[in-house]
């Protein structure tokens, strides 16, 4: 049981170019949701989801979708990377009764 | 407006003594306080949590304290050691409109270098 997948670990991308970050999630967790990590800015929410088949905005979702078509799989798509997307990606999840999230390893990403 | 601030930026401390972190909330709105800690190359990870019911929660070295009418709350690690070397990271969080999932809200962070 892995818990949080995310891929890939790393990538370079050229800017203007489309990404998609994937997460995987085995916990059967309803909520899943997606942060960016930059120094010293601490972690913001970008995207979440409170279930399948729903999606809601986090405090900075410019520039990202996502979608949640079944309870396992959260992916995150950047439609035109910018260099200010530079950043590491953590994908997480949530369930049950209790209020903690579990992260993924994170993407780090690099926009050029 | 950051809703949750964090301080000290980075903290050293001598190995066997007491690490503090402080964090200030806004929103009263708030009902759940975890602290996080991440090391390098790795997801953060729960270390302790306490709801604002509580002044205080204890799980071995770890500390949370809380004031609920100052909107404060704090971190405190005895006994810290260099394996306690790490980024910790408050949050803050509230039920997403009754739908089941809660949105973090997290301070900037501290980061913890325990010297031998």
């Amino acid at each position: 049981i892995a818990g949080i997948t995310q891929a890939p670990t790393s990538q370079i991308l050229a800017a203007g170019r489309r990404m998609t970050l994937r997460c995987t999630q085995d916990m059967r967790h309803n909520a899943m949701y997606w942060y960016r990590q930059d120094l010293g800015l601490g972690l913001r929410l970008i995207h979440y989801s409170n279930t399948a088949g729903t999606t809601g905005k986090g405090e900075v979702p410019d520039g990202y979708s996502v979608s949640r078509a079944n309870t396992d799989d959260f992916p995150l798509t950047l439609a035109s990377a910018v260099p200010s997307q530079t950043s590491v990606y953590f994908c997480a999840s949530s369930g049950g009764e209790a209020n903690e999230q579990f992260f993924g390893p994170g993407t780090r990403l690099t926009v050029l | 407006q950051q809703q949750v601030k964090q301080s000290p930026q980075s903290l050293i401390v001598q190995k066997g003594g007491i690490s503090i972190i402080n964090c200030a909330y806004e929103n009263t709105a708030f009902d759940y306080f975890p602290w996080y800690q991440q090391f390098p190359g790795k997801g953060p990870a729960l270390l302790i949590a306490i709801r604002p019911d509580v002044s205080e929660k204890k799980e071995g070295r770890f500390t949370i304290s809380f004031n609920k009418s100052a909107k404060q709350f704090s971190l405190h690690i005895m006994d810290s050691q260099p394996g306690d070397s790490a980024t910790y990271f408050c949050a803050a969080s509230m039920e997403n409109s009754g739908a089941g999932s809660y949105q973090l809200t997290f301070g900037k962070g501290t980061k913890l270098s325990v010297i031998p």
